[in-house]
């Protein structure tokens, strides 16, 4: 597809389960980003990847959260045991990279996680 | 570090009137500096953006202009209509660590007729 593609859309859960969030960013992106937006909050970074390069993990919140990329293709994000307080929208984005760090973020729609 | 600091919401004009969004920003180096905003039901999207000093970007009948003597980058539009309501986000890309965004709060406007 031309944009990037988030699954599911929605995923609803109960308390303690484990959770897998997919992102397909756009063909050629080599940089690819996880973002979680807490009702009425900012984006708050996860993690970052960019081509082979080791990922920035510094913004997950525990390590309950792990997420992988295979490549320069998809991504997932891996949240286990969950708890109330995942209760977000994960928001995934792709990118191009250049030199004086210009390139804009392609956004998904994201995945509207309710943990009950 | 780096960081961005936008004003906080939410803002709630008539229509046709003169919008005015606040960021500040911390940064090593040069950043680049955007705003994204984040329609009703949509996905975020990039509004404009500006590269180096003094650089205006515009879209959409807004702009925000890179002042780097005051670390700013403020979003204004002249006049704004009820399709302007939306969440704005301002974020920065330091030009040293490889493509990573920061992002702010965002702050929610609402355009009443």
């Amino acid at each position: 597809g031309a944009g990037v593609s988030q699954s599911p859309s929605n995923k609803v859960t109960e308390k303690g389960k484990d959770v897998e969030l997919r992102c397909d960013p756009i063909s050629g992106h080599t940089a690819l980003y996880w973002y979680r937006q807490r009702l009425g909050q900012g984006l708050e970074f996860l993690i970052y990847f960019q081509g082979n390069s080791a990922p920035d993990k510094s913004g997950l919140p525990s390590d309950r959260f792990s997420a992988e990329r295979t490549g320069e293709s998809v991504s997932t994000l891996t949240i286990q045991r969950t708890q109330q307080e995942d209760s977000a929208v994960y928001l995934c984005a792709s990118s191009l990279v250049r030199a004086d760090s210009s390139e804009k973020l392609f956004f998904g729609s994201g995945t509207q996680l309710s943990v009950l | 570090g780096n960081s961005v600091t936008q004003m906080e919401g939410p803002v709630t004009l008539s229509e046709e009137a003169f919008l005015t969004i606040n960021c500040t920003y911390t940064a090593t180096g040069y950043p680049s500096l955007f705003w994204y905003v984040q329609y009703p039901g949509e996905g975020l999207q990039l509004l404009l953006k500006a590269t180096k000093a003094d650089d205006k970007g515009s879209n959409k009948g807004f702009e925000a202009t890179y002042r780097k003597e005051t670390t700013s980058f403020h979003l204004e539009k002249g006049s704004v209509q009820v399709s302007d309501s939306a969440v704005y986000f301002c974020a920065l890309s330091p030009s040293n660590t490889g493509n990573q965004f920061y992002f702010g709060t965002g702050t929610s406007l609402t355009v009443i007729p």
